[in-house]
């Protein structure tokens, strides 16, 4: 099976462009989770989804950045305008609703995007 | 809130020695999850073994086992016969098993170097 698919892979920009991270979790995850990866504050919850629909996005940090998921196969964390403090490793990760078969509770991550903003 | 806290930044072990990582968490909570995952330089976050805070028995997968103290809130990892391919950072993490608390909190890590 396929994994979580997150593109692109590296992404470098100017500050104040609009950036668009994507993400393909799982065939069949009901959960998406966008994580931010730092070497200051480690991983962050950002925002996570439970079929389709944004439930907890308090770990967004600004109104820069925001997040949809249009359906069950496609994720996207936009940052706009980005600035350099932005730099990062974005995560994106998914897992099978509760008491589901075969949920053991694993989240599953993609590869990440790592983000530099000049 | 839950915070998870991994003490040791930096570990190193001669190859095919057995070396233990650290984690303790802070909870309320009487019944929740314990993960550890591992990242290797690749990036991608894997899951190396987890726990169920309501089983007793500790987890086990291959040369990965974990001691679990429910009690005192600790969960370390232990890693015997280490290999080259165990170099990553690992990372403890916990999640509760209430319906509605969907966060998996991450401590900030420990980077695991094999001695050849």
């Amino acid at each position: 099976d396929a994994g979580v698919i997150q593109s692109p892979r590296h992404e470098v920009t100017e500050m104040g462009q609009e950036v668009t991270l994507r993400c393909k979790p799982i065939s069949g995850h009901d959960y998406l989770f966008w994580y931010r990866q730092t070497m200051m504050r480690g991983l962050e919850l950002l925002i996570y989804f439970n079929n389709n629909v944004p439930i907890d996005d308090s770990g967004m940090p600004e109104d820069r950045f925001s997040a949809k998921m249009p359906n069950a196969s496609f994720s996207t964390l936009k940052i706009q305008p980005s600035e350099p403090r932005d730099s990062a490793v974005y995560f994106c990760a998914s897992r099978r609703d509760r008491g589901t078969s075969g949920d053991t509770g694993e989240l599953f991550f993609g590869e990440g995007s790592r983000l530099t903003v000049l | 809130a839950q915070t998870v806290t991994q003490s040791q930044p930096e570990m190193s072990v001669q190859e095919a020695e057995t070396v233990t990582l650290s984690c303790t968490y802070d909870t309320s909570e009487s019944d929740y999850y314990l993960f550890w995952y591992k990242q290797p330089p690749s990036r991608q976050m894997i899951l190396v073994i987890r726990q169920e805070a309501y089983k007793q028995q500790n987890a086990t997968e291959n040369r990965f086992s974990v001691n679990f103290q429910k009690a005192a809130k600790s969960f370390s990892l232990k890693i015997s016969d280490s290999q080259l391919g165990d170099a990553a950072m690992y990372f403890c993490a916990y999640r509760a098993a209430n319906f509605g608390n969907e966060k998996l909190t991450f401590g900030t890590g420990t980077r695991l170097t094999i001695i050849p």
